[in-house]
């Protein structure tokens, strides 16, 4: 079974960094397109990133580019997301997400459980 | 402000049909496929509805997609007190070059 599983989130000052991991199992991870989705308390969805399937190549909302970096260790299947200046408006609920690519349409499943990224003073 | 538009709520009585709207433009529905995802309360989105009409595997056959111009649609028919969810749509943007979803719809089983 398809499985992903985000850890590392909690509450930190405005400013501060945080990284946040998520391991996968069940599938190649390296034949995976791995994203990060966050959804704000009672908001919706806001794509954040995305590691393409070679690993290389990486996009980012404009509202975290130059703060935030993806990556992944494949050994252990493992997608990371640094975070860094982290600001208020970051305060969201993470989750990771398996990418599947139509042409250069993304679909994402499956979903983890999510990580809660708390950023206040 | 997303870039997909979605109603904020809908509502049906149980058995009943409903449709959920989401709009978009040329640039990202007009020309890209469409998803769609549940998300029951105090849970993870699921993935409903890709390539605007596919059901994955468990997604029963009351759930359909479709698509027509710059906006898609997520019918739901048979309605269940369980499908009480938010449901967005996503897709590509290929103007602003990343991926965007609806605003989402609460829909409630009266």
């Amino acid at each position: 079974e398809v499985h992903l599983l985000e850890s590392g989130g909690g509450l930190v000052q405005p400013g501060g960094s945080l990284r946040l991991s998520c391991t996968a199992s069940g599938f190649t991870f390296t034949n995976s397109a791995m994203n990060w989705v966050r959804q704000a308390p009672g908001k919706g969805l806001e794509w954040v990133s995305t590691l393409n399937d070679r690993g290389y190549n990486t996009s980012y909302a404009d509202s975290v580019k130059g703060r935030f970096s993806v990556s992944s260790d494949n050994s252990k299947n493992t997608l990371f997301l640094q975070m860094n200046s982290l600001r208020a408006d970051d305060t969201a609920v993470y989750y990771c997400a398996r990418g599947h690519t139509v042409g250069i349409t993304l679909w994402f499943d499956p979903w983890g459980l999510g990580t809660l990224v708390t950023v206040s003073s | 402000q997303s870039v997909l538009t979605q109603p904020p709520s809908v509502s049906a009585a149980p058995g009943q049909m409903v449709t959920i709207s989401c709009s978009g433009s040329s640039s990202n529905i007009g020309i890209n496929y469409v998803s769609w995802y549940q998300q029951l309360p105090g849970t993870a989105p699921k993935l409903l509805m890709y390539e605007n009409n596919k059901r994955p595997s468990g997604i029963p056959d009351r759930f359909s997609g479709s698509k027509s111009g710059t906006s898609a649609t997520l019918g739901i028919t048979g309605l269940q007190t369980g499908d009480e969810a938010d449901y967005y749509c996503g897709t590509w943007d290929s103007s602003l070059s990343v991926t965007v979803f609806g605003g989402g719809t609460q829909l409630t089983v009266l």
